[in-house]
Parts: C-alpha cells; sequence; structure tokens
C-alpha cells in the first residue's frame, strides 16, 4: 500500500465551479501535510501547508481529518489558470508524494 | 536566476552507460533533495542531504545510483549501468531545515535510456 493516495483523475469541471479532493495517508503518526502544484512538464509548486485547524488562502482550502487519515483540498470558483495536478503529501524528513489528482477546468 | 538550477536539461543514453546529473540549490539553503518522477505518478523520493552529510537513502535506490554534495553546495546524480526503467523526469530540490515543508525545485533533467 502507498503512503500516500489520490484519485489522479482527471476531474473536467467548469469555470466556477466548486471542486474538492481527497487524499488519504497510511502513517497515522504523520504530524504535517501539504499541497502542491504542478504544471504540465513544469516543476512542482508548493500551494499551502495543511493545518490541523484547516488553512485557508484565498479560493482555496485545506482541512486534516486525523480520524480518517486524509486531507482536503477544496477550491472555490474555479479558474481557467487552476488546471494542473494537484500533488499531497506527508512531511517528515522528506517530503512523501502522492501521484497527483489532475485538474481540467473548461470554459 | 536565483532558483534551482539543474543540468542538463535532457539526457539520452543508450542502456549500461552511466550518467551524472547537476543541481546548483538555492545558495542559503541547507537541505538538497532527489527526486525521480514518471509520467502521471509523483515524485518519488531518492536522497536527502542537509549540508554535505547524505542523511537518508530510500530503500527503493539501487546501489547503481548514488550522490554527492561534497562542499555542501552543488550536488551530483550518478546512475551506472543505466537500464530502460531508470528512464524518468530527476528532479532536484532545496529548502531550508527549519522551513523543509517548502521545497524549491528545479526544471528536471529528463534522461531516456535507449
Amino acid at each position: 500500500r502507498k503512503e500516500v493516495e489520490q484519485d489522479p483523475g482527471p476531474f473536467n469541471v467548469p469555470e466556477g465551479a466548486t471542486v474538492a479532493f481527497n487524499c488519504t495517508y497510511s502513517n497515522s503518526a504523520s504530524q504535517s501535510f501539504f499541497w502542491y502544484r504542478q504544471d504540465c512538464r513544469k516543476e512542482p509548486k508548493l500551494l499551502m501547508s495543511v493545518y490541523s485547524s484547516g488553512n485557508e488562502d484565498g479560493r482555496f482550502t485545506a482541512q486534516l481529518n486525523r480520524a480518517s487519515q486524509y486531507i482536503s483540498l477544496l477550491i472555490r470558483d474555479s479558474k481557467l489558470s487552476d488546471s494542473a495536478t494537484y500533488l499531497c503529501g506527508e512531511t517528515g524528513n522528506m517530503l512523501t508524494f502522492g501521484g497527483g489528482t489532475r485538474l481540467m477546468v473548461k470554459p | 536566476d536565483t532558483g534551482v538550477s539543474q543540468d542538463p536539461r535532457h539526457k539520452i543514453t543508450k542502456r549500461g552507460q552511466n550518467v551524472t546529473f547537476r543541481c546548483d540549490p538555492i545558495s542559503e539553503h541547507n537541505r538538497l533533495y532527489w527526486y525521480r518522477q514518471t509520467l502521471g505518478q509523483g515524485p518519488e523520493f531518492l536522497t536527502y542531504f542537509q549540508n554535505e552529510a547524505q542523511l537518508e537513502k530510500s530503500r527503493l535506490l539501487s546501489d547503481r545510483f548514488s550522490a554527492e554534495r561534497p562542499k555542501g553546495s552543488f550536488s551530483t546524480l550518478e546512475i551506472q549501468r543505466t537500464e530502460q526503467g531508470d528512464s524518468a523526469m530527476y528532479l532536484c530540490a532545496s529548502s531550508l531545515s527549519q522551513d523543509n515543508e517548502k521545497l524549491f525545485f528545479g526544471s528536471g533533467t529528463q534522461l531516456s535510456v535507449l
């Protein structure tokens, strides 16, 4: 079983829609988590960290559910520019990434 | 550009050859990581350094792979006796140890083993 798992998608949504991704992790001792964004043929970039209390940055909200061992990312009012692959993961000495969820926002 | 730089951008080699990649991290970053990524997958951890010390290496990493960071600045990743399964994007990233979830990635080296 992989340490971090994601639905690969793709999620196809219209502009303005709200979309949510989940990501499950297997290590119950993991303390901190994150979401990275990766555009096609580009390197990953940190989108946001995920705290126990949740984290919100504009249209993006990340939540942690320790009981069920998953983290989520909610994107409100989707823009065409949100089209990308979203990588979740956990932070230890190194970052362990999931396989990524592909989002395609259509006009 | 003061970001993470990797060289070369692309490498095509024949099976059985040795290849070496270079990574120059952001200058004030003391941690340096190597990841490998194949199409449709997330980055897979290979190894990381804090300054010049190699602190962790993936259990999945074959002994054909070796990495160095001799002066705590740039790093090299060498793959000996390449195999077709080594074909992937090799990503380098750097960070500050106190902010280790904020990795800055380079553009990667795309390796194709024929």
